[in-house]
């Protein structure tokens, strides 16, 4: 089975800190995804990356950034977090869109 | 612009009842829908994928339907038990795009 590694299930850090959420998937997949998943707001995208060191904004990457470097790799950065960033953040992968997408465990960061 | 609608956003069952949970979409030029489920403060589990060209998708106790041409699909459970107990979430991709659209969500208690 494929699998989606995040890091960190939780992560507490102070605003202003620069903050990196890191995902891995471990069966070559083409396409990388981050989302936030807020109450009442369901699940929104950040970014996302469909080959190496390629990117492409999704709804809201107002306050992101993302680095991929390596295939496996996709690297979701808060460049300076604020309170309004404390959320869950779930990474996924796909190898195309035939494959649908596999999720990671998700990271809760709260910022304070 | 897709949009994806979960209805109800919240049910209540009794055990061993079968149900049934709705997901509709605007736009009907979809690539493919998946179901998904979510345990409190977990990641996405994919339970079924359904090409755009297929009816439907079974594994186990659970059976997904899809009908483009009304902008629908449903997810059945049958003789549900409390480990059913979830969110339910389905997304689709819109032909030429690479990213899911998700609804908000079904969230499910099966009672003992």
């Amino acid at each position: 089975d494929v699998k989606v590694t995040q890091s960190s299930r939780y992560l507490v850090k102070r605003t202003g800190e620069k903050v990196f959420l890191e995902c891995v998937q471990d069966m070559d997949h083409e396409n990388m995804f981050w989302y936030r998943q807020d109450p009442g707001l369901g699940l929104r995208l950040i970014y996302f990356s469909y080959d190496v060191k390629m990117k492409e904004k999704g709804d809201i990457p107002e306050g992101y950034s993302v680095s991929r470097e390596k295939k496996e790799r996709f690297s979701l950065i808060l460049e300076s977090a604020s309170t309004n960033q404390t959320s869950m953040y779930l990474c996924a992968s796909s190898q195309t869109k035939i494959y649908g997408y596999t999720f990671g465990s998700g990271t809760r960061l709260t910022v304070v | 612009k897709q949009e994806v609608t979960q209805i109800p956003a919240a049910l209540s069952v009794p055990e061993g009842e079968n149900l049934v949970l709705n997901c509709s979409f605007t736009d009907s030029a979809i690539y493919n829908l998946q179901w998904f489920r979510q345990d409190p403060g977990k990641g996405l589990t994919s339970l079924l994928l359904i090409q755009s060209s297929q009816r439907e998708q079974t594994s186990g106790r659970l059976n997904a339907s899809l009908d483009k041409s009304s902008g629908r699909s449903t997810l059945y459970i049958a003789a549900s038990q409390p480990g059913d107990s979830a969110t339910y979430l389905c997304a689709v991709i819109t032909s030429g795009t690479y990213k899911y659209i998700f609804g908000t969500g079904t969230r499910l208690k099966v009672l003992a």
